[in-house]
């Protein structure tokens, strides 16, 4: 049973355009959420979070969105850029420190 | 500062074989983790390792995986025998300190391919 659920496994926007990436999850009690990005022949590496205490958390051109009572996360990348390229991945955590991580969304940004 | 590596990036075996996978994590990271994401599916949890002791193993799919981390350096995860269904992509990452907020640094990964 999937716990995040990333349904869109793709999204394609023009430079300088705002990017929505969206997530929903089931389970409430985790405390942390996470973006990771991924690139081809790379492991996924760290954007940016938010606790589960806030409804947003803004680094440059990348924000974070918790609807908590929806279960829904977002994350915005605006203006965004090709080399925002890549593979999105929604990620829970929790106490037991392991990440659990949605099937991700492919970004793809047109010059 | 290095980042994660592992060894090797790829690996071709036939079923029922033995393949031993690397990984070494940042030096001075405590936490170890190993995940794995089979036939395009999500990246899923395998075990985690503060320094050489197991913390959480809820994610090892069954017996035929051993992981070992001797020392708290570096760590192996060894699949015996190799099935099918192990095939994919086998992550290591690594974080100094405890929380779910840490950040985890992941390597590139090893493509594991059994036939």
């Amino acid at each position: 049973d999937q716990q995040v659920k990333q349904n869109s496994p793709s999204l394609s926007v023009q430079e300088g355009r705002i990017s929505i990436l969206n997530c929903d999850y089931t389970n409430s009690m985790f405390d942390y959420f996470l973006w990771y990005k991924k690139y081809p022949a790379e492991g996924p590496t760290f954007l940016i979070s938010i606790s589960s205490i806030k409804d947003k958390n803004e680094d440059g051109r990348f924000t974070v969105f918790l609807n908590k009572s929806a279960k829904h996360l977002s994350l915005h990348i605006v203006p965004s850029q090709p080399g925002d390229s890549a593979v999105y991945f929604c990620v829970e955590s929790g106490a037991t420190n392991k990440l659990i991580f949605g099937t991700g969304t492919l970004l793809a940004v047109q010059p | 500062e290095a980042g994660v590596t592992q060894f090797p990036s790829h690996s071709v075996i036939e079923k029922g074989q033995t393949v031993t996978l690397r990984c070494d994590p940042i030096s001075g990271h405590d936490n170890l983790y190993w995940y794995r994401r089979v036939m395009g599916k999500e990246i899923k949890f395998l075990l985690h390792f503060v320094k050489e002791s197991k913390q959480d193993e809820s994610g090892m799919p069954n017996n035929r995986f051993l992981a070992e981390r001797t020392g708290g350096t570096y760590s192996t995860l060894k699949v015996q025998p190799a099935e099918l269904e192990d095939s994919g992509v086998y992550f290591c990452a690594s974080s100094p300190t405890w929380g779910p907020d840490n950040e985890q640094f992941f390597g590139p990964g090893t493509r594991l391919t059994v036939l």
